[in-house]
């Protein structure tokens, strides 16, 4: 089974900061990987999902995320943090064997700072 | 749109009690999920779905049960309901080979 290790279960940037939010996960390549973003009170919401092909994967509000396979990471980025972007975060895998079935991180909370 | 509810938003029950939640996705997809959202804990995979009759424990399956009639529904039975799951539940679906999973809104329960 895969496992995901989402590194800082709190991260704290000021509006304008580069936000790097940090996942990991097990060995073996999954066939896919994503960042869903969940806002309060709410289920959660694909940000972006990479399958195969180009490691830089660009997603909505202005995120992207690098696939490195030396690294088993798939980090998440955005230049420039906006308030509205403040929610947390979960990296999700697929499951090896079975791509229809997926395995989350524990989630990091996103502060922005005005 | 096509969409994923869950049906309470909201419930408070008692220790022991049978409570069910309603899973309702039109969006045609096979496979369908229910997670549980713990702080700290993330997400963890409680029962899925790849299709009517088809149902398979997930990482933390114990005192839960669910049923797949149809493609639309996957409600989840607590059986004798604890305190220890209290908790906000999320059931999912996807569509097979895209690896896309849409979420419902949750459902806050407390079991006191």
């Amino acid at each position: 089974a895969q496992s995901v290790t989402q590194l800082g279960s709190h991260v704290s940037v000021s509006e304008g900061a580069l936000v790097l939010l940090r996942c990991n996960y097990s060995s073996s390549v999954p066939p896919y990987l994503f960042w869903y973003v969940q806002y309060p009170n709410q289920g959660l919401q694909l940000l972006l999902k990479y399958t195969t092909g180009a490691t830089l994967v660009k997603g909505i509000n202005g995120f992207e995320a690098e696939f490195k396979k030396s690294e088993t990471s798939f980090h998440l980025t955005k230049p420039s943090a906006h308030m509205s972007d403040a929610a947390e975060y979960f990296c999700a895998v697929s499951d090896g064997d079975n791509f229809n079935k997926f395995y989350f991180g524990s989630g990091t909370k996103l502060n922005v700072k005005p | 749109d096509a969409e994923i509810t869950q049906s309470p938003r909201h419930k408070i029950t008692e220790t022991g009690r049978q409570v069910t939640l309603a899973c309702h996705q039109t969006w045609n997809h096979n496979n369908m999920f229910w997670y549980r959202q713990d702080l700290g804990h993330g997400l963890r995979l409680i029962h899925y779905s790849y299709g009517v009759q088809d149902t398979n424990k997930g990482e933390v399956s114990d005192g839960y049960s669910v049923s797949r009639s149809n493609t639309e529904d996957l409600p989840l039975t607590l059986e004798s309901a604890a305190s220890s799951q209290t908790s906000v539940y999320f059931c999912a679906s996807s569509e097979s080979g895209t690896g896309i999973v849409y979420f419902g809104p949750g459902t806050r329960l407390t079991v006191l």
